[in-house]
C-alpha cells in the first residue's frame, strides 16, 4: 500500500523561502513521475509542477516558474519543492502526488501560509 | 492555457438517485499516443486529499466503485454517479492533462437532497 508523508509547511513572511518534502513508502519512487498540486483557501486545485522519474524533465506553472524548484532523491524515495520569493498568493495547502497526467496516491497535504 | 469549465457549481441529489457533473474543455484534449481523451476526475472529501476516480475520461482507477462512470469526447465530458451514496458527498473536479499547465475545473459540490 502506498503511503505518502509530507512535511515542511508553515508560516513565512512575503519574500521568504520554504522547502516542502514528501517521503513515499510502499512503492519504488524511481518508477514514477511525481507532481505538486496546491489548493488556496476556498479555491480549487491548481497544478504546480512535475518531475520525470530520473529528474531530467521538469515543468512548472507560470505562477511559480523561476521561484519554485522541484527535485527528487530516488535513493531516499523522496520529493521536494523549494519555494523562494514567496508571495501572499502562494498561501495554500500543497499536495505531493504520484504521476503527472492522472494523479493518484496524494499526500495528506501541508499548509503554507505567506503573511506579514 | 486550456480552460476547464464544470457545471453545475453545486448539485443536490437524493440517496440512490443519479448525479451527473459536466465538464467542458476550451479545446480538444485527444492524446495522439493512444487516441484517448486526456481527462481525469477527482473526488475531494472534506479533510482528505483528493482521490483519483477516472483517467482517460472513462477508466476507473483501482478500487473505485462501478457506480462512478465517465463519458464524453471532443470537448464535452461527464461524470455520472449511478446511485448516490452518503459517502459520495464531496467536491468533484475534472482535469485535463493534454497540455501543461495541466488545468482543473472549478469544482462541483455534491450534497444529499
Amino acid at each position: 500500500q502506498v503511503q505518502t508523508v509530507q512535511s515542511g509547511g508553515g508560516l513565512v513572511r512575503p519574500g521568504g523561502s520554504l522547502r516542502l518534502s514528501c517521503v513515499v513508502s510502499g512503492v519504488t519512487l524511481r518508477d514514477f513521475y511525481m507532481s505538486w498540486v496546491r489548493q488556496a483557501p476556498g479555491r480549487g486545485l491548481e497544478w504546480v509542477s512535475y518531475i520525470s522519474p530520473t529528474g531530467d524533465t521538469v515543468d512548472y506553472a507560470d505562477s511559480v516558474k523561476g521561484r519554485f524548484t522541484i527535485s527528487r532523491d530516488n535513493a531516499k524515495n523522496s520529493l521536494s519543492l523549494q519555494m523562494n520569493s514567496l508571495r501572499v498568493d502562494d498561501t495554500a495547502t500543497y499536495y505531493c502526488t504520484r504521476g503527472h497526467w492522472a494523479l493518484d496516491s496524494w499526500g495528506q497535504g501541508t499548509l503554507v501560509t505567506v503573511s506579514s | 492555457d486550456i480552460v476547464m469549465t464544470q457545471s453545475p457549481d453545486s448539485l443536490a441529489v437524493s440517496l440512490g438517485e443519479r448525479a451527473t457533473i459536466n465538464c467542458k474543455s476550451s479545446q480538444a484534449v485527444l492524446h495522439s499516443s493512444n487516441n484517448r481523451d486526456s481527462i481525469a476526475w477527482y473526488q475531494h472529501r472534506p479533510g482528505q486529499p483528493p482521490k483519483l476516480l477516472l483517467s482517460w475520461a472513462s477508466t476507473r482507477d483501482f478500487g473505485v466503485p462501478d457506480r462512478f462512470s465517465g463519458s464524453g469526447s471532443g470537448t464535452d465530458f461527464s461524470l455520472t454517479i449511478s446511485s448516490l451514496q452518503a459517502e459520495d458527498v464531496a467536491i468533484y473536479y475534472c482535469q485535463q492533462y493534454y497540455l501543461t499547465p495541466y488545468t482543473f475545473g472549478q469544482g462541483t459540490r455534491l450534497d444529499i437532497k
